[in-house]
């Protein structure tokens, strides 16, 4: 199975803040990468799919970048509705597989 | 609106089965393959299994193979999940997830509670 590495576990961050987070893949996923945003009993929503492509209706300060094994996530100015955990996911191969997550949490 | 609507959680006993159903709507269903993923109390999330559009093909994490079953009818637009043989390790909120065209997971349920407890 292929492993997915996020990087940092946890990230204190302030309103307004660029945030990046890492995420790699133990073996070539292409950019079949997708990351999600969850909220403390909420289900997971996909910001970003294809590693770089916006899902509909996600603001743009989200984006992401990458290919082959390393990805980040950016969220170029924080806002206070983004404090959540964050999750890569790759879908080059089953079993489909995603990354420990991340924590972005008020400073 | 599409919307997937998980139930049958609760609490089993080591051993035990349980069947999960995810009630979908506001999309062709047949049409999307459909997955099951989980989360333990405070842990991450964890792919279980998928499923193909027309319920053909099937894949499973290698910790529910021989133990999970995930079918569905496209006729009553429903996902199910069959589980056997629960551990206490298989407790976790179990989500139901659309497939998109691309093969991230665009539509999420807000998911049922699984206790393997004695």
């Amino acid at each position: 199975d292929i492993q997915m590495t996020q990087s940092p576990s946890t990230l204190s961050a302030s309103v307004g803040d660029r945030v990046t987070i890492t995420c790699r893949a133990s073996q070539s996923i292409t950019s079949w990468l997708a990351w999600y945003q969850q909220k403390p009993g909420k289900a997971p929503k996909v910001l970003i799919y294809k590693a770089s492509s916006l899902e509909s209706g996600v603001p743009s300060r989200f984006s992401g970048s990458g290919s082959g094994t390393e990805f980040t996530l950016t969220i170029s100015s924080l806002q206070p509705d983004d404090f959540a955990t964050y999750y890569c996911q790759q879908y080059n191969s089953y079993s489909w597989t995603f990354g420990q997550g991340t924590k972005v949490e008020s400073k | 609106e599409v919307q997937l609507l998980e139930s049958g959680g609760g609490l089993v006993q080591p051993g035990g089965s349980l069947r999960l159903s995810c009630a979908a709507s506001g999309f062709t269903f047949s049409s999307y393959a459909m997955e099951w993923v989980r989360q333990a109390p405070g842990k991450g999330l964890e792919w279980v299994s998928s499923i193909s559009g027309n319920g053909a093909i099937t894949y499973y994490a290698d910790f529910v193979k021989g133990r999970f079953t995930i079918s569905r009818d496209n006729s009553k637009n429903t996902l199910s999940l069959q589980m056997n043989s629960l551990r206490a390790e298989d407790t976790a909120v179990y989500f139901c997830a659309k497939t998109a065209i691309s093969w991230y997971f665009d539509v999420w349920g807000r998911g049922t509670l699984v206790t393997v407890s004695s």
